[in-house]
């Protein structure tokens, strides 16, 4: 098993720009979660799905757009990158309360 | 809604010492209380957990301890490394039904050879 992948591991954006950072699991776990973290302040969720066609808004959802098309694959989209959304993004899947983290993608905006 | 703070921010041993690392949760319906480890350029791994109906687990030399009453939870660890050096972070689950989990700040363990 591969667990949680994460696409890109960098990636530098200017403001206003497009992207989609990707995240998929083999472990066929319906709960998966995105979470940004910055300094000082842990993970924070900006959006979750319990499963295919259900997604829902965390703590920190604005700026970001997310779908669950199938159950391996969760990607966060932002519409209009913003420097306030330079951070370290995680994908997680969850299976009986424990969360299996991706690597991370570090996302600058400038 | 929930609210976990962690203490300290910082912790530097030596190596054999032990490690102590608090967590305070606002929300008394959380009930379960996981603890990650995150090394350098990876995302946090589970280390152990703790669900409310239970006081203490212990893992080898990893312990936490949850008080309910006072809504504070601990790790410890025992005889330290110097690979048990990353950053720690306490989580609490706001309720049976939600998967929101809501992370402490962090705490960067350092352990000195």
């Amino acid at each position: 098993n591969a667990g949680v992948t994460q696409t890109p591991k960098f990636q530098v954006l200017k403001t206003g720009q497009s992207m989609t950072l990707q995240c998929a699991q083999d472990m066929n776990h319906e709960y998966m979660s995105w979470y940004r973290q910055d300094p000082g302040m842990g993970l924070r969720l900006i959006h979750y799905s319990v499963g295919a066609g259900i997604t829902d808004q965390g703590e920190v959802p604005n700026g970001y757009n997310v779908s669950r098309s199938t159950t391996e694959d969760f990607p966060l989209r932002l519409l209009s990158a913003a420097p306030s959304q330079t951070s370290v993004y995680f994908c997680a899947s969850t299976s009986f309360n424990e969360q299996f983290f991706g690597p991370g993608t570090r996302l600058t905006v400038l | 809604g929930e609210n976990v703070e962690q203490h300290p921010s910082t912790l530097s041993v030596q190596e054999g010492d032990s490690a102590v690392i608090k967590c305070t949760y606002s929300d008394s319906a959380s009930n379960y209380f996981p603890w990650y480890k995150q090394e350098l350029g990876k995302g946090p791994q589970l280390i152990i957990d703790i669900r409310s109906n239970v006081g203490e687990k212990k893992d080898q030399r990893i312990a936490v301890t949850l008080n309910k009453t006072a809504k504070h939870f601990s790790l410890h660890i025992t005889e330290t490394q110097p690979e048990d050096s990353a950053v720690y972070f306490c989580a609490a689950k706001p309720s049976p039904n939600n998967n929101d989990m809501r992370f402490g700040a962090g705490t960067r363990l350092t352990v000195k050879p």
